[in-house]
C-alpha cells in the first residue's frame, strides 16, 4: 500500500458543487501539505500544517479549505468549484519540513470542473 | 518572493548520452534546491538536492551543481537509460523560515532507446 494515499484520485464535477479530496499517510509525519499541479505552473502550495491544531495558507488558497482531522489525515475542500480550480491536487507529507527534509507525495487526485 | 524559471521545458536525448537541465532562482536568500522526478500517474519524488554550502553533489548518475553568484543550479543525468524518461522539477526554498518551495515549471525528458 502507499504511504501516502489520496481519494478519489478522478473526480468531474460540475461548478458550484462542494468537492472534498481526502489524504491519508502512514508515515507518521507531522507535517502535511497540498499542492496544485498545472500544465507549465508547476506546483503551487495551497494549504500546509505542522499538526491537528496548525493549519497554514499557502500561496494559493483563495476558493479553497482544509481539515486536519487527525495527524494523518488532511482534507482539502472546495466549497463551490468553478472551472478554473480543474487541476491535478497532490498530497504531501514531510518530517522535517521542505527545508530540510523530503517530501514525500500521494499519486494526485485529477479534478475536473465542468 | 522567490521566482524559479526552468529550461527547456522539453528534452530528448538519445539512450547513453547525458541530459543537463537547467534552473534560475531570484532570491539570493534561498538556500536549499531539491529535484524531484514525476513518472507518469505518479507524484513527483526526490531525486538529489544540495544545499548552498555547497556547490556540487553526485549520486551515482545523477548531479547537481549550483553556482550562488550567478543564481542558478542543474540537474545533469549521466549515461541516460530509458528510465529516465519522466518530467523534473526543480526547486527553491528562501531561508525565511516558511514552508514555501517555489517550483520551476517542469522538464519532459524523452529517453529515445
Amino acid at each position: 500500500d502507499a504511504d501516502v494515499t489520496q481519494t478519489p484520485r478522478n473526480r468531474i464535477t460540475k461548478t458550484g458543487k462542494r468537492i472534498m479530496l481526502e489524504c491519508s499517510q502512514t508515515k507518521g509525519h507531522d507535517r502535511m501539505y497540498w499542492y496544485r499541479q498545472d500544465p507549465g505552473l508547476g506546483l503551487r502550495l495551497i494549504y500546509y500544517s505542522f499538526d491537528v491544531k496548525d493549519i497554514n495558507k499557502g500561496e494559493i488558497s483563495d476558493g479553497y479549505s482544509v481539515s486536519r482531522q487527525a495527524q494523518a489525515k488532511f482534507s482539502l475542500s472546495l466549497e463551490s468549484a468553478i472551472p478554473n480550480q480543474t487541476a491535478l491536487y497532490f498530497c504531501a507529507t514531510s518530517d522535517r519540513g521542505v527545508g530540510t527534509g523530503e517530501l514525500f507525495f500521494g499519486e494526485g487526485s485529477r479534478l475536473t470542473v465542468l | 518572493g522567490e521566482n524559479v524559471e526552468q529550461h527547456p521545458s522539453t528534452l530528448s536525448v538519445q539512450e547513453g548520452d547525458s541530459a543537463v537541465i537547467k534552473c534560475t532562482y531570484s532570491d539570493s536568500a534561498s538556500n536549499y534546491f531539491p529535484w524531484y522526478k514525476q513518472e507518469l500517474g505518479k507524484g513527483p519524488q526526490l531525486i538529489i538536492d544540495i544545499r548552498s554550502n555547497v556547490g556540487e553533489k553526485k549520486d551515482q548518475r545523477i548531479a547537481v551543481t549550483l553556482n550562488k553568484t550567478a543564481k542558478h543550479f542543474s540537474l545533469h543525468i549521466t549515461e541516460t537509460q530509458p528510465e529516465d524518461s519522466a518530467v523534473y522539477f526543480c526547486a527553491a526554498r528562501s531561508n525565511f523560515g516558511n514552508e514555501k518551495l517555489t517550483f520551476g515549471t517542469g522538464t519532459r525528458l524523452t529517453i529515445i532507446p
